[in-house]
């Protein structure tokens, strides 16, 4: 079974802090998501990446940013935490082989930012 | 670029109905379709998906759902709903020509004994 982790379930932070969230997947998979889900708003995708050392912005890349040094790890990075990213934070991978994957998550961080 | 609408923010059915959670999108070119299911403090499920062929995908936990491409839905249904199904529900819709997915407001279903 394909399995996609995350390094906290839940992180409390200060607003201007520097957030750290890890994701590692064991599956080999080349593509890596990172979405925030909240109420009523669903999952949005904020940056994602096609392979080691490439990434590319989704729908709300601001405020964020990403690091993929190594295939199985994708790290969302928030510069200087606000109180709006308070937020679940969902990690996913898919393969880029034939036919179409769907995306494995992992069980997400809940951030609180105070 | 793609997106997906759930119209309904909560379902509620009794136990043993037949449950619909409804879902339209808009992308352009052929859609790949998705439902994924989130019980509570976890992440997400994937349930089914639509590539092409056959309009009725069967998928996990006797889950169903039926694409229609002139009206753009991608509804999910079940013939007999359990008490365990109730869960918050997502749509998701990827263009043919990209690998990121865009996922609907979600459907929180309630099954009720």
């Amino acid at each position: 079974d394909v399995k996609v982790t995350q390094s906290s379930r839940y992180l409390v932070k200060r607003t201007g802090e520097k957030v750290f969230l890890e994701c590692v997947q064991d599956m080999d998979h080349e593509n890596m998501f990172w979405y925030r889900q909240d109420p009523g708003l669903g999952l949005r995708l904020i940056y994602f990446s096609y392979d080691v050392k490439m990434k590319e912005k989704g729908d709300i890349p601001e405020g964020y940013s990403v690091s993929r040094e190594k295939k199985e790890r994708f790290s969302l990075i928030l510069e200087s935490a606000s109180t709006n990213q308070t937020s679940m934070y969902l990690c996913a991978s898919s393969f880029s082989g034939q036919g179409v994957p769907e995306q494995f998550f992992g069980p997400g961080t809940r951030l609180t930012v105070l | 670029a793609q997106s997906v609408a759930q119209p309904e923010d909560q379902v509620n059915v009794a136990e043993g109905n037949p449950l619909t959670v409804k879902c339209t999108y808009s992308v352009s070119g052929n859609p790949y379709l998705f439902w994924y299911v989130q019980y509570p403090n976890r992440g997400l499920q994937f349930l089914l998906k639509y590539i092409t062929g056959d309009n009725l995908v069967k998928g996990s936990y006797g889950f169903e759902a039926e694409f229609n491409k002139s009206q753009t839905s991608f509804h999910l249904k079940k013939p007999s709903a359990l008490v365990s199904d109730s869960a918050l529900y997502f749509c998701a819709v990827r263009a043919y020509n990209n690998n990121d997915m865009r996922f609907g407001a979600g459907t929180r279903l309630t099954v009720k004994p």
